[in-house]
């Protein structure tokens, strides 16, 4: 199976500052079926970012992702008080589907 | 809109049998391309995807659990139902289920249902 490991295991930031969030595959991930999860406490996931590129409905502009083979980025330009929270990504394109193990942002 | 909510039991002992039902509205299980799916997390702990059911009844299963999961799904009522034998406190974990189309990702999700696994 594909294992995704997402680096920082943190990252503490301060509102307005950029996030830069690794997620790294133990295998080329294939035709870039990679996505990325917001999580919040006591929350389900929310998607973010599918194929590793196209934001999903209703995720504002600041959210980016990009990368293809092995190493994907999660960006956000401009951290919002609501971005604070745990970050996973997710390969759907080899059964089994496999998350990372997060990334938690938080406030400085 | 789409939704979908988990049910089940709270409290299930070790080696006894769990039955999660996701009840969905919003979509169609016997549209081509739909699939549900289930994926649960440990307190803590990350997400692990456990199994999903597709349109056409094509059923995939996390390797190191297929022995002991089941999914299947009742079109008529909106269902899908995962079961899963011979639990051990490591299952304790909240247990989702979401939709999603082939080719990709999970995009509705179920609130959650936590369940402990103790004696």
């Amino acid at each position: 199976e594909i294992v995704l490991t997402q680096s920082p295991g943190t990252l503490s930031l301060s509102p307005g500052e950029r996030a830069t969030l690794s997620c790294r595959a133990s295998q080329s991930v294939t035709n870039t079926y990679l996505a990325w999860y917001q999580q919040k406490p006591g929350q389900a996931p929310r998607l973010l970012i599918y194929g590793a590129s196209n934001r999903a409905t209703g995720i504002p502009d600041r959210f980016s992702g990009s990368g293809s083979g092995t190493d994907f980025t999660l960006t956000i330009s401009s951290l919002e008080p609501e971005d604070f929270a745990v970050y996973c990504c997710q390969q759907y394109g080899t059964s089994p589907w496999t998350f990372g193990q997060g990334t938690k942002v938080e406030i400085k | 809109q789409i939704t979908l909510k988990e049910s089940g039991p709270t409290l299930v002992k070790p080696t006894q049998t769990l039955t999660l039902t996701c009840t969905f509205s919003g979509f169609s299980l016997s549209t081509r391309g739909v699939g549900v799916g289930w994926i649960r997390q440990p307190p803590g702990k990350a997400l692990e995807w456990l199994a999903l059911i597709y349109w056409d009844d094509d059923k995939r299963y996390s390797p190191s659990l297929k022995s002991s999961l089941t999914i299947t799904k009742d079109t008529s009522k909106n269902q899908v139902v995962l079961t899963m034998t011979n639990l051990d406190p490591v299952d304790t974990a909240t247990y989702y289920c979401a939709h999603r189309l082939i080719r990709l990702p999970f995009d509705y999700w179920g609130q959650g249902t936590l369940v402990t696994v103790s004696s």
